[in-house]
């Protein structure tokens, strides 16, 4: 039982180039998520699809975007990463896309962009 | 909009003493409540949660919560912690409608021997 499944776990990229993080999640189920975590920020929210076909932004969507390949996979791209990326991405996964139920996480990808 | 307040950014608990962690919440409606924990390196691993009826409500690994809507509070609770409760807590709210949550900013829990 996999889950959700973040790849890859690490990069170190440079200023300029791009990335896609990519998630995919086995359960199901019809939301998923993109949040970045900072030391002492919490988690923020980037961009969220509520539903297969649908993206909204969330908190922090500025310098992403993404793509909702199917119901299973939701891919976080970066096109010109600047060294302010440099964090700790998590995608997540819920059931219901018109209410709140709790989430399910990956294990994170570590960005480093120098 | 919603938002959450965990207040203490760290705690510091001796092995087998009692724990409490603090969570505020602003909403003008009955609100969803969650807590998670993240363990060194991992993604976020679901408590507990809260939608309606009891107010009391019991999770995985021993933690307990409490809604208290008079304080907009929804605290985490253990009686006796364990080395391996050392972790980051988040707590969270979601509202009617919408499948997205706001988390706090966390709170550290260091285990002392």
């Amino acid at each position: 039982n996999a889950g959700v499944t973040q790849t890859p776990k690490f990069q170190v990229l440079k200023t300029g180039q791009s990335m896609t993080l990519q998630c995919a999640q086995d359960m199901n189920h019809n939301s998923m998520y993109w949040y970045r975590q900072d030391p002492g920020m919490g988690l923020r929210l980037i961009y969220y699809s509520a539903s297969e076909g649908t993206t909204d932004k969330g908190e922090v969507p500025n310098g992403y975007n993404v793509s909702r390949l199917n119901k299973r996979e939701f891919s976080l791209r970066l096109e010109s990463a600047a060294p302010s990326q440099t964090s700790v991405y998590f995608c997540a996964s819920s059931q219901n896309p018109t209410g709140p139920q709790p989430q399910h996480f990956g294990d994170g990808t570590r960005l480093s962009i120098l | 909009a919603q938002s959450v307040t965990q207040p203490d950014i760290h705690i510091t608990v001796s092995e087998g003493a009692s724990l409490e962690l603090r969570c505020n919440y602003s909403y003008g409606a009955t609100p969803y409540l969650f807590w998670y924990v993240q363990s060194p390196g991992q993604g976020l691993q679901l408590l507990l949660k809260y939608f309606s009826g009891d107010t009391l409500v019991q999770g995985i690994k021993g933690f307990e919560a409490e809604f208290k809507r008079s304080q907009s509070s929804f605290n985490l609770r253990k009686p006796s912690v364990h080395w391996s409760d050392a972790a980051e807590y988040f707590c969270a709210v979601g509202a009617s409608g919408y499948s997205t949550l706001t988390f706090g900013k966390g709170t550290m829990l260091l285990v002392s021997p």
